[in-house]
């Protein structure tokens, strides 16, 4: 059974600063892989959609890799601001069953 | 472009009272459509799903059930709404049940149950 893990759950980092959220997952055999943000109360904006084949996508500050054979995604933010501040959430599609499975998140936090 | 939109955005409703959450798409034809709960403090729980007009998909047993009437439009429902079925619900599409092109979502619907 597919399980995604997100470290840290909660981080906190002043303005400016460069980070990786980390998502793992247990089952490598994966269709593709999804980063999410969430605003408080609202719903989920795609970040960057990541095919098994890849190994990484960019938009803007961001930076999302894919090393399907470890079972490991990192996000990266560069250049940290405090709009940036949500929780981001990655899920992953099984190349089987072709379910999201879902992280619990991790919930960032920029200070100005 | 495509866009998803979902209502109401807030909603405060009587426990045994009925609920009705729509969804509809635009600018896409026969998309796959999903939804979603999300329990405060926990990840997001796929509810239904469904493939075309009238074929729906329960992946969980409950107190709801939705309908799809219109190839772009995903209606969620119950007659008689429970304290437990507070939550926030989130309506998302996507162009193929693989997702190879991702999964969109709508804005949301915070339902609290009195």
């Amino acid at each position: 059974k597919q399980e995604v893990t997100q470290i840290p759950a909660a981080l906190s980092v002043p303005e400016g600063e460069n980070l990786v959220l980390n998502c793992s997952f247990t089952d490598s055999a994966i269709y593709n892989l999804q980063w999410f943000r969430q605003d408080p109360g609202k719903g989920l904006t795609s970040l960057l959609l990541i095919q098994s084949s890849q190994r990484e996508q960019t938009s803007g500050r961001l930076n999302a890799s894919l090393d399907k054979s470890s079972g490991r995604s990192t996000l990266y933010i560069a250049a940290s601001q405090p709009g940036d501040s949500a929780t981001y959430l990655c899920a992953v599609i099984g190349d089987s069953n072709y379910q999201l499975i879902w992280g619990a998140g991790t919930k960032l936090i920029i200070k100005p | 472009s495509q866009t998803i939109h979902q209502w109401p955005a807030t909603l405060v409703q009587p426990v045994g009272s009925p609920l009705s959450l729509e969804c509809t798409v635009e600018g896409t034809s026969n998309p796959n459509l999903y939804w979603y709960r999300q329990a405060a403090g926990r990840g997001l729980q796929l509810l239904f799903y469904s493939v075309g007009i009238g074929q729906i998909s329960s992946e969980v047993p409950q107190n709801l059930s939705a309908s799809r009437p219109q190839d772009r439009q995903f209606i969620l429902s119950s007659k008689k709404l429970l304290l437990s079925d507070s939550g926030f619900y989130l309506c998302a599409w996507s162009a193929d049940l693989a997702g190879r092109d991702g999964y969109t979502f709508g804005s949301g619907t915070r339902l609290t149950v009195v």
